[in-house]
């Protein structure tokens, strides 16, 4: 069946960087997209960016001098960078199928 | 960016109840070319990830139950639940994918009155 879990620290230091992994099964990541939505403590969520099926990629404008999303098809897993790090960023941060399924988050505290 | 305006913040149920929500959108998420709404509700229960509830405005994703009812078009849409459940309080959320970035509404709160 279909499934995405996201995997990274929990622990950022403030400037640094964040790598998360969204590991897919049930399906091929060139068939489908995956986008990435976080979720900051007690807030609303919001949309960070998409890596479509044939690799193209598109990001929230907000964010985008500091993110980047990236594939390895061959391991089934997407990848999410983001620079520059505060406390504002602080939050669950989720991997989803084409807005239909979704992992069940990794919480990334921003802390010195 | 579109904003995605939803009301009421919260709101107070009780079971078997008739619910209505409302979710305005900054300009028309109506796409001319496939008369499609690019509008979804998300139900996110607690220490859960959100679930896709409703897409296209009104079309059910396989498995939702028949009283969530997505309708509305152009700017104005509306979730109904037309009898509420214990299992239903939840925060539902909207969100436009016509234009980037995606975004999402606030949410209205469920809440057992």
């Amino acid at each position: 069946q279909v499934q995405l879990k996201e995997s990274g620290p929990g622990l950022v230091q403030p400037s640094q960087t964040l790598s998360l992994t969204c590991t897919v099964s049930g399906f091929s990541l060139t068939s489908y997209n995956v986008h990435w939505v976080r979720q900051p403590p007690g807030k609303g969520l919001e949309w960070m960016g998409v890596i479509w099926s044939g690799g193209n990629t598109d990001y929230n404008s907000a964010l985008k001098p500091r993110l980047s999303i990236s594939r390895d098809t061959s391991k089934s897993q997407v990848f999410l960078t983001m620079n520059s790090l505060q406390t504002e960023d602080t939050g669950i941060y989720y991997c989803n199928r084409n807005q239909a399924y979704w992992g069940q988050g990794v919480m990334v505290t921003v802390s010195s | 960016d579109i904003v995605m305006t939803q009301t009421p913040s919260s709101q107070a149920v009780s079971a078997g109840e008739k619910v209505t929500m409302s979710c305005k959108s900054s300009q028309s998420l109506l796409y001319n070319e496939n008369k499609k709404n690019y509008l979804a509700w998300y139900q996110q229960k607690p220490g859960q990830s959100p679930k896709l509830l409703i897409y296209w405005a009104s079309t059910r994703e396989s498995g939702v139950p028949d009283r969530f009812i997505g309708s509305g078009s152009g700017t104005d849409f509306t979730l109904t639940i037309s009898s509420v459940q214990a299992e239903d309080l939840a925060v539902y959320y909207c969100q436009q994918y016509y234009n980037f970035p995606y975004t999402f509404g606030a949410g209205t709160k469920l809440e057992l009155k």
